[in-house]
């Protein structure tokens, strides 16, 4: 399975703080993405990184790529309370484009 | 533009009761994908569709769900009967094109708000 595994389960910060979630999956893939979800809510494209880049950026969000240990970090800097949300990374690889998830990295913003 | 639109949103059944949910996604999005969602997981994948074409249904369990994409539009995704540890939410989704080029982003997923069943 090419199925993404978010790491930790669940995150606590203050306001301001940043926050780092990790994702690491099993197989090569063609691109990486990241997924919010907030409560009661569809799930949201954040950011998408290929195979070829290293780190890429978006206003408050860092994601970096390392193939060689099939892992990734997504990096949300200066955090808020509206960042409050489950967090999913997801991949497809080869010629297989399906994207699945993991459980999510539920984010707590506390103000 | 609308995002991709679902019905219902909420919906109570009592068990053995069929259910049904409709999904019509962004115009121009060949891709279309059903996901299960129980509380505390992630989107767990049941169907996709390549335009009229379903080209994955492996986690479909067909003796209860059936799905449909007409004219490679419009899906529906039915239930029949409904067991209690069918609750859950279901999510559709589409893509652009999801045999295209993955690096540049065709498989880029927008989601709908989700249909949450409880069946009682």
């Amino acid at each position: 399975s090419q199925q993404g595994e978010e790491d930790p389960q669940a995150l606590s910060i203050q306001e301001g703080e940043n926050a780092t979630m990790n994702c690491s999956y099993k197989t090569s893939i063609n691109n990486l993405q990241w997924y919010r979800q907030n409560s009661g809510r569809g799930l949201v494209h954040l950011i998408l990184i290929r195979s070829n880049e290293r780190e890429k950026h978006s206003g408050r969000l860092r994601v970096t790529l390392d193939t060689s240990k099939k892992s990734s970090s997504l990096l949300i800097t200066a955090s808020r309370a509206a960042d409050t949300a489950s967090y999913f990374c997801s991949n497809s690889g080869g010629s297989n484009y399906k994207l699945t998830f993991g459980k999510g990295t539920l984010l707590t913003v506390n103000p | 533009e609308a995002g991709v639109v679902q019905s219902p949103r909420y919906k109570i059944i009592e068990k053995k009761q069929p259910v049904a949910f409709w999904c019509n996604p962004i115009s121009g999005h060949n891709t279309l994908y059903w996901y299960r969602q129980n509380l505390g997981q992630g989107p767990e994948l049941l169907i996709r569709y390549e335009n009229e074409e379903a080209v994955d249904d492996s986690q479909l369990p067909k003796d209860r769900f059936s799905a449909e994409r007409l004219k490679g539009v419009d899906s529906t995704l039915k239930i029949q009967p409904a067991e209690l540890g069918d609750s859950a939410v279901y999510l559709c989704a589409s893509s652009l094109d999801g045999l295209g080029n993955l690096n540049s982003g065709a498989n880029v997923l927008t989601f709908g708000a989700g249909s949450r069943l409880t069946v009682l």
